[in-house]
């Protein structure tokens, strides 16, 4: 039982590139979740999912895209990196509790 | 507007020396609040549940408890595993499962 697993994780960028961060539960939850964590700002909710075929906007998701795969999948693809975008991105899934687990995150650096 | 409010940012503690971190939310109605452990370079741990003021839980030298305004996690007797950064987070009632408010965290610092 791996949990919430991340790639890559590290991965470094020049302005106006483009990337898709994956992420993978193997706990059968419904819901999935990206944030990005930057110093001073804690995290902060990019997109999420509550099940299988839908997706919907939190806090923080200009600049950004998410596709739910299937039930165990959920991507965020940055279509044009910008330096704003350097930061630490962590995907999350809902157990039964409301309570979410989080995968290792990926580090990225947009140049 | 929903907040959730930290406090220390950063504590420093020698061995044993017991202590507790505070957590202050805004909320128009709780479904439920709770606290993680972060390391450095690891995503954020999973540690207490509380669904209700008066509920406490624990886990090894941690106790959390919930008031109707704030929450405390109690750290007794702290050892230098324990140094990490502690989340606090929210969720609302009547909010989408994506929902989950964070707080900044609290820096803990156990030293030998």
């Amino acid at each position: 039982n791996a949990g919430v697993t991340q790639t890559p994780k590290f991965q470094v960028l020049k302005t106006g590139q483009s990337m898709t961060l994956q992420c993978a539960q193997d706990m059968n939850h419904n819901s999935m979740y990206w944030y990005r964590q930057d110093p001073g700002m804690g995290l902060r909710l990019i997109y999420y999912s509550a099940s299988e075929g839908t997706t919907d906007k939190g806090e923080v998701p200009n600049g950004y895209n998410v596709s739910r795969l299937n039930k165990r999948e959920f991507s965020l693809r940055l279509e044009s990196a910008a330096p704003s975008q350097t930061s630490v991105y962590f995907c999350a899934s809902t157990g039964e509790g409301y309570e979410q687990y989080f995968g290792p995150g990926t580090r990225l650096t947009v140049t | 507007e929903d907040q959730v409010t930290q406090s220390p940012e950063a504590l420093r503690l020698q061995e044993g020396e017991s202590s507790s971190l505070n957590c202050s939310y805004t909320v128009s109605g709780l479904r439920g609040l709770f606290w993680y452990r972060q390391d450095p370079g690891k995503g954020p741990e999973f540690l207490f549940t509380l669904y209700s003021a008066g509920e406490e839980k624990e886990k090894e030298r941690l106790k959390a408890t919930l008031t109707k305004k704030e929450s405390f996690l109690h750290i007794t007797a702290p050892k230098p595993e324990d140094s990490a950064t502690y989340l606090c987070a929210v969720q609302a009632q009547g909010g989408s499962q994506g929902n989950l408010i964070f707080g900044k965290g609290t820096k803990l610092s156990v030293k030998p």
